[in-house]
């Protein structure tokens, strides 16, 4: 069974500190993942995807990811949040064999200034 | 390359009345997929189409349906509609690549359909 938990339904930081918005998942296949940002009223935008490649992925507006097999984690990282950051970020499993995309329950990101 | 692109984006209607919304994925794109998303209920998968073929639904009633044409747009048909129809509905579009296939999902920006 596949599935997505996002350990945080709110993160709160300030401007300028760490932003640490965390992601685990169950796969009984190789996954991808991703993480998209969705922004009020708008459409999902992607981040950042992971495709097995490397397991330190970089994605846009300074954000990364890492994956982590052993603990099934793809926490989304950013080293210093802006007042832009404010949005809602949802991580993402696909299964690799398949076209099924499984969503996790979101984290809203405020930054504080 | 054009993103995904749905209309209308926004739709009034009043109960008992019937909603369809459209969506254009982007150009290459086979699969379709449809959400709602509710306030306070997060982001709730729909339907998912697949070279003109339902391939999977969500946990929603009958009265939810679409179709996705040969040129692989797809329209979203909501009837009876009911207060708790009020949701942003988003359209997102993926390619079908290889298999295994690491392609993401493109989302639109989506169809506000308030229900008076």
């Amino acid at each position: 069974a596949q599935s997505v938990t996002q350990l945080d339904s709110h993160v709160s930081v300030s401007e300028g500190t760490p932003v640490l918005l965390r992601c685990n998942y169950s796969s009984s296949y190789s996954p991808s993942l991703f993480w998209y940002v969705q922004h009020p009223n708008k459409g999902l935008q992607l981040l950042l995807k992971y495709t097995s490649a490397a397991t330190l992925v970089k994605g846009i507006n300074g954000f990364e990811a890492e994956f982590k097999k052993s603990e099934t984690s793809f926490h989304l990282t950013k080293p210093s949040a802006h007042m832009s950051d404010a949005a809602e970020y949802f991580c993402v499993v696909r299964i690799v064999n398949g076209n099924q995309f499984y969503f996790g329950t979101g984290t809203s990101l405020t930054v504080i200034p | 390359e054009a993103g995904v692109t749905q209309s209308p984006t926004h739709l009034i209607k009043t109960r008992g009345q019937q909603a369809t919304l459209r969506c254009s994925p982007i150009s290459g794109h086979t699969s379709v997929y449809w959400y709602q998303q509710a306030l306070g209920l997060g982001l709730q998968f729909l339907l998912w189409y697949d070279e003109g073929e339902e391939r999977n639904r969500g946990n929603f009633p009958p009265r939810f349906s679409g179709r996705q044409f040969p040129n692989y747009s797809s329209e979203l048909n909501v009837n009876a509609l009911e207060l708790e129809d009020s949701a942003l509905y988003l359209c997102a579009s993926s390619s079908p690549g290889q298999i295994p296939s690491n392609q993401p999902q493109h989302f639109g920006d989506g169809t506000r359909l308030s229900i008076l």
